[in-house]
């Protein structure tokens, strides 16, 4: 099934501690790109990647990291997480500039 | 910069036709998303739009006018399920073409 997958669904971290979200896409798209969506404010990007190795920031890009090592995954690293990015994560990935985006199922992060 | 504006939330019956509007001030304009968001889930996609006019798919259509910077999605014999989130996306030319989103229409059915 074509699909793209993020872990975990849920996290509960505390502020400071280094994490990871995973996501990997199985439909060998080009763009991949991370949103994340707060209530009142929709959904926001945060960064997004062309092809393997080629990532740039996108409007709130504070705070995180991404890498592209491979085309399939493109994992989401938050270095020193603070309360103000509890937030709930998408990644999403399409193969072409004209098609449309593919969503993950979420990932609901709260940072105490 | 982006500028897109959709109404914050609609209410319609069952049965009937309802249009959601978005309007979008950007530098070079490439194309126009609509999603559907339900409650908890991930956003899916809709529909796409470069050229324009208007594009069927079942009961839903989008529409598109680039010079007014202005589209809508119609939906058609309205059911119950239709109740979720439409989020309205530009992609730009000249840069990523990565979407940016609205902040969406909630869309409320009732019987």
């Amino acid at each position: 099934e074509a699909q793209v997958t993020q872990n975990p669904r849920y996290l509960i971290t505390v502020t400071g501690k280094k994490l990871t979200v995973t996501c990997s896409q199985n439909m060998n798209h080009e763009y991949m790109s991370w949103y994340r969506q707060d209530p009142g404010l929709g959904l926001r990007q945060i960064y997004y990647s062309m092809n393997v190795e080629v990532t740039d920031k996108g409007d709130v890009p504070e705070g995180y990291k991404v890498s592209r090592k491979e085309k399939r995954n493109f994992p989401l690293i938050l270095e020193s997480p603070s309360p103000n990015q509890t937030s709930l994560y998408f990644c999403a990935s399409s193969l072409d500039i004209n098609y449309g985006y593919t969503f993950g199922s979420g990932t609901r992060l709260t940072v105490v | 910069g982006q500028n897109i504006d959709q109404p914050t939330e609609m209410t319609a019956t069952e049965g009937a036709i309802v249009q959601i509007n978005c309007t979008y001030q950007t530098s070079g304009f490439n194309g126009l998303f609509w999603y559907q968001q339900h409650a908890g889930e991930a956003p899916t996609f809709l529909s796409y739009n470069v050229l324009d006019g208007l594009e069927e798919k079942g009961r839903f259509s989008s529409f598109l006018s680039r010079s007014k910077g202005y589209s809508y999605l119609l939906l058609k014999e309205l059911q119950m399920k239709d109740s979720a989130s439409y989020l309205c996306a530009v992609s730009r030319s000249g840069g990523s073409y990565i979407p940016t989103f609205g902040r969406g229409t909630s869309l409320i059915v009732h019987p």
